[in-house]
């Protein structure tokens, strides 16, 4: 199947910095991207759907000015977590492709 | 959107034995139903997926089972192995802007007893 990969593996940081987290498509391209969130023990769920070219797409109860997404080319979307707070500690989690979503393999944040 | 229910949350079987978990999803519209398993620390990673154009589908030691007009769909693992630990996530698709997204499953850790 397609790889995607994710950068950093795991972060930590202190309340009220910005995170920056990188998914790469490596062998293929994406005009869509996903982000999901993931808290211990909890099922994922879709953030964001990052679209090449244009704005992202948030679901109800995420805060876009928090979760800046841009994908500014076919193989890579980045997510900022803003301001970054104890309770956006989470398991962040990007997929892409088209008839199948592959995952990357997450990123760690700990917000100290 | 899309909710979809799994069941159980947690299974353990006799290794050698079969492994079943059942999801039940509300948006007729819904026609892509892919299943992941999940190890710790890691990413989702596709084990078998169904379109709604086939009722069944398998792959070695795996399958799929789809029922359309019930809302339900179905993972079966047979002759289960230490390694088919793990936590095993189904999903539903649905569309919106355009995109075709998808709604996790809550999820079921299996664990298999050797």
């Amino acid at each position: 199947g397609a790889v995607v990969s994710q950068h950093p593996s795991r972060v930590i940081c202190k309340s009220g910095t910005s995170v920056k987290i990188e998914c790469r498509s490596l062998d293929f391209q994406a005009t869509t991207m996903f982000w999901y969130r993931q808290f211990p023990k909890q099922s994922l769920m879709l953030m964001a759907t990052s679209n090449e070219g244009s704005k992202a797409t948030y679901e109800q109860g995420v805060e876009k000015d928090k979760f800046l997404i841009n994908h500014a080319s076919l193989t890579l979307s980045t997510l900022t977590v803003t301001s970054a707070h104890p309770e956006d500690s989470s398991f962040y989690i990007c997929s892409a492709g088209e008839d199948e979503q592959f995952f990357g393999p997450g990123t760690r944040l700990t917000v100290l | 959107g899309e909710n979809v229910e799994q069941h159980p949350s947690t299974l353990s079987v006799q290794e050698g034995d079969s492994a079943v978990i059942k999801c039940t999803y509300s948006d007729s519209a819904s026609n892509y139903f892919p299943w992941y398993k999940q190890e710790l620390g890691k990413g989702p990673q596709l084990i078998i997926d169904i379109r709604s154009n086939v009722g069944e589908k398998k792959d070695q030691r795996i399958a799929v089972t789809l029922n359309k007009t019930a809302k339900h769909f179905s993972l079966h693992i047979t002759e289960t192995q230490p390694e088919d630990s793990a936590v095993y996530f189904c999903a539903a698709s649905w569309w919106s802007f355009g995109n075709e997204k998808l709604t996790f499953g809550t999820g079921t850790r299996l664990t298999i007893i050797p």
